[in-house]
């Protein structure tokens, strides 16, 4: 099956750097990479997503790079905000479910 | 509804128990999916149903757990003779097709097993 990796686990920056999580995936069946945003005691909600005949997306401030060779893609966030701060995940769906990344905590400080 | 609607949102049980987790999905939505989320982890698969039959319960981690959706709508996650180890949120999610699209998650049921 899929196995997903990601890291940092955690990542600490300074309001208004960016930050950049990165992810691994083993099946190049693989199509699809979302990334969920889950801030504490919430339900994840979708972020952005991007589809394996694309190399880049960007929305706004945040930005998904899938490198398929490689398999591995990020999530990149620009001018980062204290409500950027929460738990982030990466997915990859090789066939009919997400198979989850362990997640990176991410805090903006002042 | 306007959303994925978990019931219980908490719930407390004693090991050996029975428990069952309702998930009522957003009205429309054909794919239905169970996840369980363990502090500090990322979400684990359990059951994908795409209207009312289980197309892929390989995740579920052995036969103390089941699932049901009856009418291609509201779903059962049920859990016989519980183990502390069970303890968990387990998640909900419903999407208008297959897993390619945004997944809408619900606020999840926390299941402690004492």
């Amino acid at each position: 099956g899929e196995n997903v990796e990601q890291h940092p686990s955690t990542l600490s920056v300074q309001e208004g750097d960016s930050a950049v999580i990165k992810c691994t995936y083993s099946d190049s069946a693989s199509n699809y990479f979302p990334w969920y945003k889950q801030e504490l005691g919430k339900r994840p909600q979708l972020i952005i997503d991007i589809r394996s005949n694309v190399g880049e997306k960007k929305d706004q401030r945040i930005a998904v790079t899938l490198n398929k060779t490689a398999k591995h893609f990020s999530l990149h966030i620009t001018e980062t905000q204290p409500e950027d701060s929460a738990v982030y995940f990466c997915a990859a769906v090789p066939a009919s479910k997400l198979t989850f990344g362990t997640g990176t905590r991410l805090q903006v400080t002042l | 509804g306007a959303g994925v609607s978990q019931t219980p949102s908490n719930k407390v049980t004693e090991k050996g128990k029975y428990v069952e987790l309702r998930c009522d999905p957003i009205s429309g939505h054909t794919a239905l999916y169970w996840y369980r989320q363990s502090l500090g982890q990322g979400p684990e698969f359990l059951i994908y149903f795409q209207g009312t039959g289980a197309a892929d319960d390989s995740g579920l981690p052995n036969d103390r757990f089941f699932a049901v959706r009856p009418e291609g709508s509201v779903s059962t996650l049920k859990i016989q003779r519980t183990e502390r180890g069970d303890s968990a949120v387990y998640l909900c999610a419903s999407s208008t097709g297959g897993s390619t699209g945004e997944l809408f998650f619900g606020e999840g049921s926390r299941l402690t097993v004492l």
